[in-house]
């Protein structure tokens, strides 16, 4: 079974700056089996990333995913109050099962 | 657009069985997996396990397989959690989603697209 470890646990920055998040596999993992989720307080989660790389339909585009083999990263290049959340990554396997990481919380100073 | 709607809340007492619904609108309800996401308080999400309810396939993740059961109507477009037996562990947020593949180019990528609100069950004596 594939385990995903995500970091930082917690990433407090200031408005304007950039995030980086990390998810890394416990093995190598296909980039179309990889998704990434926003998180906001009180609220239902929702799609960002699909495919390591894709955007959801929607998602800004200061949002972006990268990464290959079992490093993987979401970057949002200007941070904004409202991104405020915690930010999971997931791991699709081929038994049509899914594993969430443990997800990194994006504070705002 | 796709909703899936959820009870908002449910309070039992610990042996008591609960069954929480999730009804989706639209036609093609019975053709994408519906599953189950759960969030224990302060901790992260958990994905449960799925249904296809045009045929009740089912499939658990190993952490709830024999501890809850997926099931569905496709008449009524309705996907269903369901314990036998609570326990105050079980107290969480359960979310209820849509996973679809996505077909692009020569490739097939699998995620949830769409969320419930989320249905609020709290086992306490």
């Amino acid at each position: 079974e594939i385990v995903l470890t995500q970091s930082p646990g917690t990433l407090s920055l200031s408005p304007g700056e950039r995030a980086t998040l990390s998810c890394r596999a416990s093995q190598d993992i296909s980039n179309t089996y990889l998704s990434w989720y926003q998180h906001r307080p009180g609220q239902a989660p929702r799609l960002l990333m699909y495919g390591a790389s894709n955007r959801a339909t929607g998602i800004p585009a200061r949002f972006s995913g990268s990464g290959s083999g079992a490093d993987f990263t979401l970057t949002i290049s200007r941070l904004e109050p409202e991104d405020l959340a915690v930010y999971y990554c997931q791991h699709y396997n081929s038994s049509l099962l899914f594993t969430f990481g443990p997800g990194t919380k994006v504070e705002i100073k | 657009e796709v909703q899936l709607v959820q009870p908002g809340a449910e309070v039992k007492k610990p042996g008591e069985s609960l069954k929480i619904s999730c009804k989706g609108s639209g036609d093609s309800f019975s053709k994408y997996w519906i599953g189950w996401v759960r969030q224990k308080p302060g901790t992260g999400l958990e994905w449960m396990g799925i249904i296809y309810p045009q045929d009740s396939d089912t499939r658990y993740s190993p952490s709830f397989q024999g501890r809850v059961t997926i099931s569905a109507d496709k008449s009524i477009n309705t996907a269903y959690l369901q314990w036998s037996s609570l326990k105050a562990s079980d107290t969480a947020l359960y979310y209820c989603v849509r996973q679809t593949v996505l077909r692009e180019n020569f490739y097939f990528y699998y995620y949830i697209d769409v969320w419930g609100k989320g249905t609020t069950v709290t086992v306490s004596s």
